[in-house]
């Protein structure tokens, strides 16, 4: 089973500051890693799939990168909805595993 | 509108059984990858089970033999029957659908439903 790591469980960034978020794979799932954001409550959402292609109606402002086993979620200038919870997801080997998630709070 | 909607949840004690559904509206079910995916209080996602448009099934090894997910075409409806629960079960249960890219062997979920608590304590 490939393992997930988000090492940062909570990043503090103040409101119009960049965030950056990190993912590392086991082993390598190529391309395939894809990014949710998760409010309380809520069930996550879909933001980033292909490690870099934005879903449907997500803003510029989140942008993906990285291959192999290191990813990179950025936002480029916080906005008040973007506090929330950011999970990191391989499709590329069998079982499915996610992060175990990277907290985005207020400084 | 697309959506999905869990039901079914609940208290239930440890050695019980539940069955979750999952009602799907502005798509088939029967054309998609339809999972379950969980999620214990405090921790990441974790992917539970998966029904085929072809019916084939598989499962998280820590649920084999015991959850079973089926499906009823003329309702749009998934569902994942939960026995011989444990404490370690407790979690909110989402059913979401899968999205799989022509070249690609698996898949990210793309539409997710709100979620059903399962609380499996004595």
């Amino acid at each position: 089973e490939i393992v997930m790591t988000q090492s940062l469980a909570t990043l503090s960034v103040s409101p119009g500051e960049r965030a950056t978020l990190s993912c590392r794979a086991s082993q390598t799932v190529r391309s395939n890693l894809a990014w949710y954001q998760q409010k309380p409550g809520q069930a996550p959402r879909l933001f980033i799939y292909g490690a870099s292609t934005r879903a449907t109606g997500i803003p510029a402002r989140f942008s993906g990168s990285g291959s192999g086993t290191e990813f990179t979620l950025t936002i480029s200038s916080l906005q008040s909805e973007d506090f929330a919870v950011y999970y990191c997801q391989q499709y590329n080997n069998w079982p499915l595993t996610f992060g175990g998630g990277t907290k985005v709070e207020i400084k | 509108e697309v959506q999905l909607v869990e039901s079914g949840g609940g208290l239930i004690q440890p050695g019980g059984s539940l069955r979750l559904s999952c009602a799907a509206s502005g798509f088939s079910i029967s054309s998609n990858y339809m999972n379950w995916v969980r999620q214990a209080p405090g921790k990441g996602p974790q992917w539970v089970s998966v029904l085929y448009s072809n019916g084939e099934t598989y499962y998280a090894d820590s649920v084999k033999g015991r959850f079973t997910i089926s499906r009823d075409n003329s309702k749009n409806t998934m569902y994942l029957q939960l026995n011989s629960l444990r404490v370690d079960d407790t979690a909110v249960y989402y059913c979401a659908r899968g999205y799989r890219a022509v070249a690609e062997a698996y898949w990210y979920f793309d539409l997710w439903g709100r979620g059903t608590l399962v609380t499996v304590s004595s």
